[in-house]
């Protein structure tokens, strides 16, 4: 069956460094793969896709790579911030504009 | 950017009644929304596609009898909760896809409490 599987439950790092957030995926070839932000008690926020022949994404501070060999999807935050702290959901994209969701990502910045 | 809101924002009720969640996107027009269900610390799964003008379609394992859709128009899609029971309690999110349909627009959840 398909999976998605997102690292460790909680990535807790230092204001200023980067932050690293992987996905990874079985029995599941995307045609994209996406990423979002969800704050707690709210819906999640749309950041970045990458398409299936895509290699690296860039937004600003974040930072999205696909491997599709691997089956793995890295985001990155260069210079992270209180601010960014949140759960990080990794998404594949399907049929009928379908989104199967990873387990997510919290991330805690400290200062 | 697109909005999409959910109305109400939580709601708790006693077990067996039904409780009714709209989803609305609030400038631009959607003919498909997504309804995603929550529970704690875990992640989204979408319970259903709800199509404006024709019927849902449901996620194997969703009751169709229970969480009944409605797509009444291009901007509202409604979710109602059929007698909910404690195990209904759940994050409740709504989603309508972009323009070029990969990405979606999420609204900002309804907490149901059933007690």
């Amino acid at each position: 069956s398909q999976k998605i599987e997102q690292n460790s439950e909680a990535l807790n790092i230092q204001e200023g460094k980067t932050a690293t957030l992987t996905c990874n995926y079985t029995n599941y070839s995307p045609a994209y793969l996406q990423w979002y932000r969800q704050d707690p008690g709210r819906g999640p926020v749309f950041l970045l896709l990458i398409r299936e022949n895509e290699k690296e994404k860039r937004k600003e501070r974040l930072k999205v790579t696909f491997d599709t060999t691997l089956k793995q999807s890295l985001f990155h935050i260069t210079a992270s911030q209180p601010a960014d702290s949140a759960t990080y959901l990794c998404a594949l994209g399907g049929t009928a504009s379908k989104l199967t969701f990873g387990t997510g990502t919290r991330l805690q910045v400290t200062l | 950017g697109a909005v999409v809101s959910q109305h109400p924002s939580w709601v708790i009720c006693k077990s067996g009644t039904s409780v009714k969640i709209e989803c609305r996107s609030l400038d631009f027009q959607a003919t498909t929304m997504f309804w995603y269900r929550q529970f704690p610390k875990q992640s989204l799964m979408l319970m259903a596609t709800s199509n404006e003008g024709s019927k849902a379609t449901y996620e194997q394992g969703v009751e169709k009898d229970k969480f009944l859709i409605n797509h009444a128009s291009l901007t509202l899609s409604t979710l109602t909760v059929t007698s909910a029971h404690p195990e209904d309690s759940s994050f409740y999110i709504c989603s309508a896809p972009t323009s070029g349909q990969e990405t979606q627009y999420f609204g900002p959840g309804t907490r149901l409490l059933v007690l």
